[in-house]
């Protein structure tokens, strides 16, 4: 099974910092990577796809980059409601793995 | 716009059985490939399963391999996980979650999820 990892697991920021969170894959995924923003009590959502495709509707401070084992999601300028947990997910091979999180809190 | 709502869950004992069940609306279900992904408490998301449109092909994560079976009714637009022999680490709020796509594409759509919860 393809292994991902985030780093970093938690951080703090304050409202209108810029965040780079990176997943790191045990293989080689091309860019088959989408990452996903869950808040407490709800389901997760998708962010991006295809490693750097933002999902309809998302806000285009959201962004990311990244092929082959290392991928960045980078939110600019962080915004209340932005506080969150984010994951990764490989969509190269099954099983689909995800990556352990990232919790995004206020500094 | 998309709807999926999970049901079935509930207190098992280890050893026990549970089927779920996902009802889709807003879509045409017989068109996407359909997730299980899974979520201990206090925990990160597990991926669980995958079904093809049809139903022909599906694949599980090792951890569930030969328990749990992923089905679907693509007239009554739903989506089944029968989960057997049931374990203490199978407790988790269970997701049911639409693909984008066929491939290489992300899970676009997920329900509220069923609060599955194994023990004594």
């Amino acid at each position: 099974d393809i292994q991902l990892t985030q780093s970093p697991s938690f951080l703090s920021a304050s409202v209108g910092d810029s965040v780079t969170i990176t997943c790191r894959a045990s293989q080689a995924i091309s860019s088959y990577l989408a990452w996903y923003q869950q808040k407490p009590g709800k389901a997760p959502e998708l962010l991006i796809y295809s490693a750097s495709t933002l999902q309809s509707g998302v806000p285009s401070r959201f962004s990311g980059s990244g092929s082959g084992t290392e991928f960045t999601l980078t939110i600019s300028s962080l915004q209340p409601e932005d506080f969150a947990t984010y994951y990764c997910q490989q969509l190269n091979t099954y099983p689909r793995t995800f990556g352990q999180g990232t919790k995004v809190e206020i500094k | 716009e998309v709807h999926l709502v999970e049901s079935g869950g509930g207190l098992v004992q280890p050893g026990g059985s549970l089927r779920l069940s996902c009802e889709a609306s807003g879509f045409t279900f017989s068109s996407y490939s359909m997730t299980w992904v899974r979520q201990a408490p206090g925990k990160g998301l597990e991926w669980v399963s995958v079904i093809a449109r049809d139903g022909a092909t599906t694949y599980y994560a090792e951890s569930v391999k030969g328990r749990f079976t992923i089905s679907r009714d693509n007239p009554k637009s739903t989506l089944y996980l029968q989960m057997n022999s049931l374990r203490a680490e199978d407790t988790a709020l269970y997701y049911c979650a639409k693909k984008m796509n066929s491939g290489t594409f992300p899970l676009d759509n997920w329900g509220q999820g069923t609060l599955v919860t194994v023990s004594s």
